[in-house]
């Protein structure tokens, strides 16, 4: 089973959809959890970090379930320029403070 | 713009080519990384240097040397590649340890074709 999980898509949506998006992880010693955004032949950027309390960023909305050991992301009101891959990382807090990334969830929203 | 830079942007190299994959920071991270990333893949940690020390090699072929001379500057050198190797090679930084918030700076990366 891989370390973090997340559905590859691709999502196809209309602008203005609202989208989620799930990753799953394995290691219960995960302690910090983040959304990144990598656009085509572009470096990864850090969308959003995810509290236990959920936290919102404008459109974007991200939660974290311990108990079940998932993370979502919620988009609303979908853009053009929303389209992008998302990763989920996880970063073990021993040691080696790893960051372990998803396989992406690709998003395409289209006109 | 991001603020750790890589080169070259493109290199093409034969299996017998020596060369070198280079990265650097000034936003004063103990932390920096190579990854290695394949078309509609994610990127695999590849090395960790944390305070200028290798912390983490996952496994990573000797074909690939990295080198941390000094905390801002990181090198990849690269000898007697396959064409498998092929890929985006990114670079990141982040604060070290304890101070590590989980946001990695990458670099635009260096697109790798071995012939």
């Amino acid at each position: 089973r891989k370390e973090v999980e997340q559905d590859p898509g691709p999502f196809n949506v209309p602008e203005g959809a609202t989208v989620a998006f799930n990753c799953t992880y394995s290691n219960s010693a995960s302690q910090s959890f983040f959304w990144y955004r990598q656009d085509c032949r572009k470096e990864p950027k850090l969308l959003m970090s995810v509290y236990s309390s959920g936290n919102e960023d404008g459109r974007f909305t991200a939660q974290l379930n311990r108990a079940s050991q998932y993370i979502s992301l919620l988009i609303r009101d979908s853009k053009l320029s929303d389209s992008a891959t998302y990763l989920c990382v996880v970063i073990l807090m021993d040691s080696s403070y790893k960051l372990i990334f998803g396989s992406g969830t690709r998003l395409l929203v289209r006109p | 713009d991001t603020e750790v830079t890589q080169t070259p942007k493109h290199l093409v190299m034969g299996m017998t080519n020596k060369k070198s994959l280079k990265c650097e920071q000034h936003m004063g991270h103990r932390a920096m990384y190579w990854y290695k990333q394949k078309a509609k893949k994610p990127p695999e940690l590849m090395f960790v240097y944390s305070y200028e020390k290798l912390s983490i090699n996952e496994s990573v072929p000797s074909r690939f040397s990295p080198e941390c001379p000094n905390s801002s500057l990181l090198n990849l050198h690269l000898h007697a590649l396959q064409p498998e190797d092929s890929a985006l090679y990114l670079c990141a930084s982040s604060q070290a340890g304890t101070g590590n918030t989980g946001e990695l700076f990458f670099g635009e990366g260096s697109r790798l074709t071995v012939l």
